[in-house]
């Protein structure tokens, strides 16, 4: 099993340019998140999709649009970068271990830089 | 306002000894609680975590202790090891419902460094 894996690894965007940010997971888990991580801000969460076919916003959406393509694939969007976007971003996911929360498991990043 | 914090940016430790790691939250609605440890240039990894029934959740070298009164948690590593260098973040859960998915809140993260 691969896990969680994302697409691509790095980017360099100029602002104002758009680009998509693939996620999938092969463990069958409902629940899918992303987060970006700033310099002494930990992971902040962006989007999350509970179950194929929905999506809620999380603590920072503002800049950022999502898909979840089906229980597999779950998609970020930045439609106009900005540089206050340079950020890694993870994607992670989530399903039934049993206990009373999930864990989650996170992908390797993509590190992103607008300038 | 940051719900979770980590006031505590980097540590380092001595080899075999003692690794604390705290952590203090101010929203009383989380009621479970997880650490994640991270190597550069990959994802977090879960570690442990322990439920707000309990005040303690031990597995290996890990204990975390749970202080609700207090609204304040800690991570124990016992022995450190140099393998343990990384960066490891608290996070907490609120109104937790399995079918909305668990959200998680997460600190600003501890830097450890263990010296050899």
């Amino acid at each position: 099993n691969a896990g969680v894996t994302q697409t691509p690894k790095f980017q360099v965007l100029k602002t104002g340019q758009s680009m998509t940010l693939q996620c999938a997971q092969d463990m069958n888990h409902n629940s899918m998140y992303w987060y970006r991580q700033d310099p002494g801000m930990g992971l902040r969460l962006i989007y999350y999709s509970a179950s194929e076919g929905t999506t809620d916003k999380g603590e920072v959406p503002n800049g950022y649009n999502v898909s979840r393509l089906n229980k597999r694939e779950f998609s970020l969007r930045l439609e106009s970068a900005a540089p206050s976007q340079t950020s890694v971003y993870f994607c992670a996911s989530s399903g039934t271990s049993g206990r009373d929360v999930d864990e989650q498991f996170f992908g390797p990043g993509t590190r992103l830089t607008v300038l | 306002d940051q719900q979770v914090k980590q006031n505590s940016p980097s540590l380092s430790v001595q080899e075999g000894r003692i690794s604390i790691l705290n952590c203090d939250y101010t929203n009383s609605m989380f009621d479970y609680f997880l650490w994640y440890k991270k190597y550069p240039a990959e994802g977090p990894t879960f570690l442990i975590s322990i439920s707000s029934i309990k005040d303690k959740n031990e597995d290996g070298r890990f204990t975390v202790f749970l202080n609700k009164s207090a609204k304040h948690l800690s991570l124990h590593i016992v022995p450190s090891q140099p393998g343990d260098s990384a960066v490891y973040f608290c996070a907490a859960s609120a109104g937790w419902i399995k079918a909305a998915g668990n959200k998680l809140t997460f600190g600003g993260g501890t830097r450890v460094l263990v010296k050899p």
